[in-house]
């Protein structure tokens, strides 16, 4: 079985631009979460997808979105981009059919970089 | 509010000898534990988790760790640590009312010696 895929995998952006991160879960899992990981503050949670409702929201800034569509796909969206978003973005995905237990599957990440 | 702590920044060890990368956790209602590992430009690798019973909990790469319910700490463990096992290391606490918005530490590196 396939393991969760995001696309692209690096990305350079200047300061003021948005951009649009993809997510594809592993085959038969429904939730989708979304991370952003930095050396300073580590990996935070920003927010977590299931039958395309969000259902858990971290602290972030409204620029910050997302969405999943009917086949869990997920993308991520962050608006008038700032230094301090560069970071790698991960995606995991679970099952959900047992709730909070279950395990999340990371993808490799997404490695934004804003001039 | 749910919080994770990680005392040490680094850990290092001799290949062949015990390893030992500490946790502790800090949540309203009842924890489920996660230890996760990242290797450099990747995604990060689930290694075991706690739900709840046997507080030993085995998991990949012969990993485990113990839940201490008193202590509120659920250390990872390995009885003989390998230049490979060289790696990020995370752990993490989900509360059990709060979905799947999961709380990571800020990291262990681990550095195993040949």
């Amino acid at each position: 079985k396939a393991g969760v895929t995001q696309t692209p995998r690096y990305l350079i952006k200047t300061r003021g631009q948005q951009v649009t991160l993809s997510c594809s879960p592993i085959s038969g899992h429904r939730s989708v979460s979304w991370y952003q990981q930095t050396p300073g503050q580590g990996l935070q949670f920003l927010f977590e997808y299931f039958s395309e409702t969000q259902r858990n929201k971290g602290n972030f800034p409204g620029r910050f979105s997302g969405r999943q569509f009917s086949n869990s796909r997920s993308e991520m969206n962050v608006s008038t981009l700032e230094l301090g978003d560069s970071a790698l973005y991960l995606c995991a995905s679970s099952l959900a059919s047992g709730g909070d237990t279950d395990t999340q599957y990371f993808g490799p990440g997404t490695r934004l970089t804003v001039l | 509010a749910q919080s994770v702590a990680q005392p040490e920044d680094q850990v290092n060890v001799a290949e062949g000898n015990p390893l030992t990368v500490k946790c502790t956790y800090s949540v309203s209602g009842n924890p489920y534990l996660f230890w996760y590992v990242q290797y450099p430009n990747r995604g990060l690798q689930f290694l075991l988790k706690y739900i709840t019973g046997d507080n030993l909990v085995k998991g990949s790469y012969g990993f485990e760790a113990e839940f201490n319910k008193s202590q509120t700490s659920f250390h990872l463990k390995k009885p003989s640590a390998l230049v490979s096992d060289s790696a990020l290391y995370f752990c993490a606490v989900r509360d059990k009312n709060r979905g799947f918005k999961t709380i990571f530490g800020a990291g262990t590196r681990l550095f195993v010696k040949a």
